[in-house]
């Protein structure tokens, strides 16, 4: 079993959607939860950081961390064919090094 | 510079070569990771340098791979005698806390 889970998709909605995208993890020690979202051909650019439990809203963005069932969520509002990429969540330990552990990312198709 | 910058973006190499492949860090960014993404993949972390310490090279795949940080800066990255299964993407990140910073990679093809 992976260290992080992560459907690869892809998924497909209309413009406009409420978008959900979710990963699971086992290691109890986790405490930073990102999201990245990497279009084709680039590098993923960090789109928003949640330290322990809790929500955490970004424009149309919200990520949504619950560490009793070890889940995170990224909530899209209003998806846009521009927000068609391959998002990525992505957590650390507290302490010592903060290596990220990967998903290996979920492909998100928005078409008008 | 404003971000990580990698070079070169691509490149092609023959079975058996040697590469290099070269990463600038955020300017005052203590930690640089190297990650390796295979087609329809995830990220594969290959090695971390922070600060001064020894680097953790737990993620390195085989004695081929190494890497280097000089300065405290910038980092590079060498695959002795390559293979096909080395054609992947290179990604190097930089950061001062949890929050790890992307290059746009490089793209290398072993034919």
């Amino acid at each position: 079993q992976k260290e992080v889970e992560q459907d690869p998709g892809p998924l497909s909605v209309p413009e406009g959607a409420i978008v959900s995208l979710n990963c699971t993890y086992s290691n109890s020690a986790f405490q930073y939860f990102m999201w990245y979202r990497q279009y084709s051909r680039k590098g993923p650019e960090l789109l928003m950081y949640t330290y322990s439990s809790g929500n955490k809203e970004d424009g149309r963005f919200t990520a949504q961390v619950d560490k009793s069932s070890k889940y995170i969520s990224l909530f899209i509002r209003d998806s846009q064919p521009s927000d068609s990429a391959t998002y990525l969540c992505a957590m650390t330990r507290v302490g010592g090094s903060y290596i990220p552990t990967f998903g290996r990312g979920t492909s998100l198709i928005v078409h008008p | 510079g404003a971000g990580v910058s990698q070079s070169p973006s691509n490149k092609v190499t023959e079975k058996g070569k040697d590469v290099e492949l070269r990463c600038d860090p955020i300017s005052g960014h203590t930690a640089l990771y190297w990650y390796r993404q295979s087609l329809g993949q995830g990220l594969e972390f290959l090695i971390y340098f922070q600060g001064n310490s020894a680097p953790d090279k737990s993620g390195l795949p085989s004695d081929r791979f190494s890497a280097e940080r000089t300065g405290g800066s910038v980092s590079t990255l060498t695959i002795q005698r390559t293979q096909q299964e080395d054609s992947a993407v290179y990604l190097c990140a930089s950061s001062l806390g949890p929050e790890a910073f992307f290059g746009q990679g490089t793209r290398l093809t072993v034919v």
